[in-house]
């Protein structure tokens, strides 16, 4: 049963434009929520987190907002860059720092 | 300051055959982490270590052996590989009162 769920395999976005990835989790066990960066054939990126007695976290063109009674969790980056193509995990962690992924998002920035 | 390395970069077994991957941190964090990547799905803990003589079981652990060699380096084994063991390992490590971790760049691991 997955904990984690993102929903979009992939996004297309115009440069400038925001980007909105989503996250869903079933369990409210977790503390904190992070999103991480990966380009192919390298390791992922830590981007950003929040704590969950938080609701929103922003860092530059990266904020990430977090919806407790939903369940739901979303890196919004604006204004997009071709340079944030990649693919996007969220990852919810509690007990022994241990990280529960989900399957990513690709995001694609064209011009 | 090179981060998380892990080495080697590809490998190809057969089945049957044993191999070791090496990780190693050079940033004095407590913890250290061993991931495992498939085709479509998200990264999964295999095993890991809060501290340097302490080590334990992730969620997918079943034909994987860990060793804390010492505070910097964290091996993964593969006693008996099967080609349901092909996919991209990463390593990771963590520092004390921090929740990120820190990735290395991947092996990719082929199981014939």
């Amino acid at each position: 049963d997955q904990q984690v769920k993102q929903n979009s395999p992939s996004l297309s976005v115009q440069e400038g434009r925001i980007s909105i990835l989503n996250c869903d989790y079933t369990n409210s066990m977790f503390d904190y929520f992070l999103w991480y960066k990966k380009y192919p054939a390298e390791g992922p990126t830590f981007l950003i987190s929040i704590s969950s007695i938080k609701d929103k976290n922003e860092d530059g063109r990266f904020t990430v907002f977090l919806n407790k009674s939903a369940k739901h969790l979303s890196l919004h980056i604006v204004p997009s860059q071709p340079g944030d193509s990649a693919v996007y995990f969220c990852a919810l962690g509690g007990g022994y720092n241990k990280l529960i992924f989900g399957a990513g998002t690709r995001l694609a920035v064209h011009p | 300051n090179a981060g998380v390395t892990q080495t080697p970069k590809f490998q190809v077994l057969k089945t049957g055959q044993s191999m070791t991957l090496q990780c190693a941190q050079d940033m004095n964090h407590n913890s250290m982490y061993w991931y495992r990547q498939d085709p479509g799905m998200g990264l999964r803990l295999i095993y890991y270590s809060a501290s340097e003589g302490t080590t334990d079981k992730g969620e997918v652990p079943n034909g994987y052996n860990v060793s804390r060699l010492n505070k910097r380096e964290f091996s993964l084994r593969l006693e008996s590989a099967a080609p349901s063991q092909t996919s991209v390992y990463f390593c990771a490590s963590r520092a004390g009162g921090r929740n990120e971790q820190f990735f290395g760049p991947g092996t990719r691991l082929t199981v014939l």
